[in-house]
């Protein structure tokens, strides 16, 4: 059974930062892209970064590019989001999803960011 | 950058009617790269419908999708209690590689 949890969400103050990670289960990790996207409260889904099988193509969202890092640890099963200089509108639920080329077929249950003074 | 819109907000239906969500794009979309996927309180988005219309693992098939170029359809033939939900299309773009989603229609309970 696939499997993904999200952890590492909280309470930051603005201009902090945080590292989400992603525990992965149920399928070989290391052959599937790998997405975040995130879900601010009561608003709709926003796609935020991508990587890919092998780390080669990284790609963000322009809301979060310079301020957001992707990265993954194929030997551990996991994924991870490194959100610095983070504002209130980054507050969110954030969603790690297994990529099958063009649509996510696999989500995790997502873990909250809070972003406030 | 391709903007979907969907319509209606707000679908107000009882169990058995039909439902028809709609999915419009601002641009041409290849049917290969839409997907809708439906969302409940507290819960991660599930995958519906790939492809336009091919249904994912284990998907009832009173939900099917349809469309191509730039309108999009799901429908649920025959609403069951638990299909009452948000409900999400989503188009992926591939330059530069992006994803991007719809705003959603709430399915409710009449």
């Amino acid at each position: 059974e696939v499997q993904l949890v999200e952890s590492g969400g909280g309470l930051v103050k603005p201009g902090g930062s945080l590292r989400l990670s992603c525990a992965a289960s149920g399928f070989t990790f290391s052959s599937y892209s790998m997405n975040w996207v995130r879900q601010a409260p009561g608003k709709g889904l926003e796609w935020v970064s991508s990587i890919s099988s092998s780390s080669s193509y990284i790609y963000y969202a322009d809301s979060v590019k310079g301020r957001f890092t992707i990265s993954r640890d194929n030997a551990k099963n996991s994924l991870y989001l490194q959100m610095n200089s983070l504002r209130a509108e980054d507050t969110a639920v954030y969603y790690c999803a297994r990529d099958l080329l063009v649509h996510f077929d696999y989500w995790g249950q997502g873990t909250l960011v809070t972003v406030s003074s | 950058e391709i903007v979907l819109t969907q319509s209606p907000g707000t679908l107000s239906l009882s169990p058995g009617e039909r439902a028809t969500l709609s999915c419009r794009a601002s641009q041409s979309v290849s049917s290969s790269y839409l997907a809708w996927y439906q969302q409940k309180p507290g819960q991660a988005p599930r995958l519906l419908i790939y492809g336009a219309s091919s249904r994912a693992t284990g998907i009832p098939d009173r939900f099917s999708g349809s469309g191509s170029g730039t309108d999009f359809t799901l429908t649920i033939s025959r609403l069951e209690p638990e299909d009452f939900a948000v409900y999400y299309c989503q188009q992926y773009g591939s330059s530069p590689p992006s994803f991007t989603f719809g705003p959603g229609t709430k399915v409710d309970i009449k």
